[in-house]
């Protein structure tokens, strides 16, 4: 079935500078989503993304649909404390009747 | 209104009680699912439901039973479980089986603990 990676695994930053994750697939997908998971709640959608090259913001997020459609990126400006969390990438391929979802990247802000 | 709605948030049951965990969702959306999430690890599809049917049962045991009374409800439940099953149970909607074009709203999960 597919699979998704993302690197890294988890990292720890200081606050106020920028963070880049990402997100590879096997196959080619026709949407990339980008959540967030604070501990003991549930995935909140941060970015969608539907055509390849396809760049995207939402406040001080960016996230991007890679050209060869088998990767997404997002990146972080200036991370706050409140950006701590679990950060998953799902993907969709014209084939697949849902999302799946890579293994998370754990972001860590110190102060 | 765009949430989705878990009870209880948290749940402790034995391994011979009978318990049920609650989802709602007033969002028009056609698709309502259940997902299992261990600790450290993605969400893991349990079951989905499509125009208040079942149409996929990702393997999972008998153990675990949904329901979806109506469009807006959807309910999973739990009757001998395992020490092994317990999780955070996240309930999600979408707009149609294919996730949509937004993906999936997720509740905020009922954290499960069998002793």
């Amino acid at each position: 079935g597919q699979q998704l990676n993302q690197s890294p695994q988890s990292m720890f930053i200081q606050e106020g500078e920028d963070v880049s994750m990402n997100c590879t697939s096997s196959s080619i997908f026709n949407t990339w989503l980008w959540y967030k998971q604070d501990p003991g709640e549930g995935p909140v959608l941060l970015i969608a993304l539907y055509k390849a090259g396809e760049l995207t913001s939402n406040g001080r997020l960016t996230a991007q649909f890679g050209i060869t459609r088998k990767d997404s990126f997002l990146n972080i400006s200036a991370s706050i404390p409140s950006d701590v969390g679990i950060y998953f990438c799902a993907g969709r391929d014209n084939y697949g009747q849902n999302f799946v979802f890579g293994p998370g990247t754990r972001l860590s802000v110190l102060p | 209104d765009t949430e989705v709605t878990q009870t209880p948030k948290h749940l402790v049951m034995g391994m011979t009680n009978k318990k049920s965990l609650k989802c709602e969702q007033h969002m028009g959306h056609r698709a309502m699912y259940w997902y299992k999430q261990k600790a450290k690890k993605p969400p893991e599809l349990m079951f989905v439901y499509s125009y208040e049917k079942l149409s996929i049962n990702e393997s999972v045991p008998s153990r675990f039973s949904p329901e979806c009374p109506n469009s807006s409800l959807l309910n999973l439940h739990l009757h001998a479980l395992q020490p092994e099953d317990s999780a955070l149970y996240l309930c999600a909607s979408s707009q149609d089986d294919t996730g949509g074009d937004y993906g999936y709203t997720f509740g905020s999960g009922t954290r499960l603990t069998v002793v």
